[in-house]
């Protein structure tokens, strides 16, 4: 069984500053990672993929992946109090399972 | 605009009553999934369907049904109702072939009294 971890939170951060949120996961042959965001009483929404090892940067939102470890992050640079959601690791269906694996995310709050 | 769309958004029921939830999507995506998502449990996939003709339990099918009646909408069904179905629920969709992205309807809060 595939599995995401995430940290619950709050991770609580002033604005301006950065946010780090981790997630972890147990199948070593996962190739591709999704970030979600989801607002309070709202849908997800994608806000990052990444595949390959290292970073990849989107405005001020960066990813990072280490297969090794096998965890990847999402920094928020210059954190805004609009950033303020909670944070879900997916994980793509890969193999004989059809389904993504979701994480239980990671609510972060940026407080002016 | 392509979109995912569930209706009703909101709805109150008492427990016992059947109640159906539907969803409709223009994206042209063959995937869809139902979600339910309470509180510090995230979201748990309920069913899921592949095209019309193929649906699959999720790991939290007990007390749910659902139907796909169109490439396009998948509908989800509450034979009796109880209090522990109260959450909120997701309609998505996916593209297999692209980047699996999951794309999410705006929701449906259930009340169950």
């Amino acid at each position: 069984q595939k599995e995401v971890e995430q940290n619950s939170g709050p991770l609580s951060v002033p604005e301006g500053a950065i946010a780090s949120l981790n997630c972890t996961y147990s199948d070593r042959g996962s190739q591709s990672f999704f970030w979600y965001r989801q607002y309070s009483g709202k849908s997800p929404e994608l806000i990052m993929f990444i595949y390959s090892n290292g970073d990849k940067e989107d405005g001020r939102f960066t990813a990072q992946l280490n297969k090794a470890s096998q965890y990847v992050s999402l920094l928020i640079r210059d954190s805004q109090p609009s950033d303020s959601a909670t944070y879900l690791c997916a994980v793509p269906p890969r193999g004989g399972s059809y389904i993504p694996t979701f994480g239980r995310g990671t609510s972060l709050i940026v407080h002016p | 605009d392509a979109d995912v769309t569930q209706t009703p958004r909101n709805r109150i029921t008492k427990t016992g009553k059947r109640i159906m939830l539907e969803c409709s999507q223009t994206k042209g995506h063959d995937r869809m999934y139902w979600y339910r998502q309470d509180p510090g449990l995230g979201l748990r996939l309920i069913y899921y369907s592949f095209d019309v003709k193929d649906i699959n339990k999720g790991e939290i099918s007990d007390g749910y049904s659902v139907s796909r009646q169109a490439q396009a909408k998948f509908s989800l069904s509450l034979e009796s109702a109880i209090p522990n179905q109260t959450a909120l629920y997701f309609c998505a969709t996916s593209d297999l072939g692209r980047s699996d992205e999951q794309f999410f309807g705006p929701g449906t809060r259930l009340t169950v009294l």
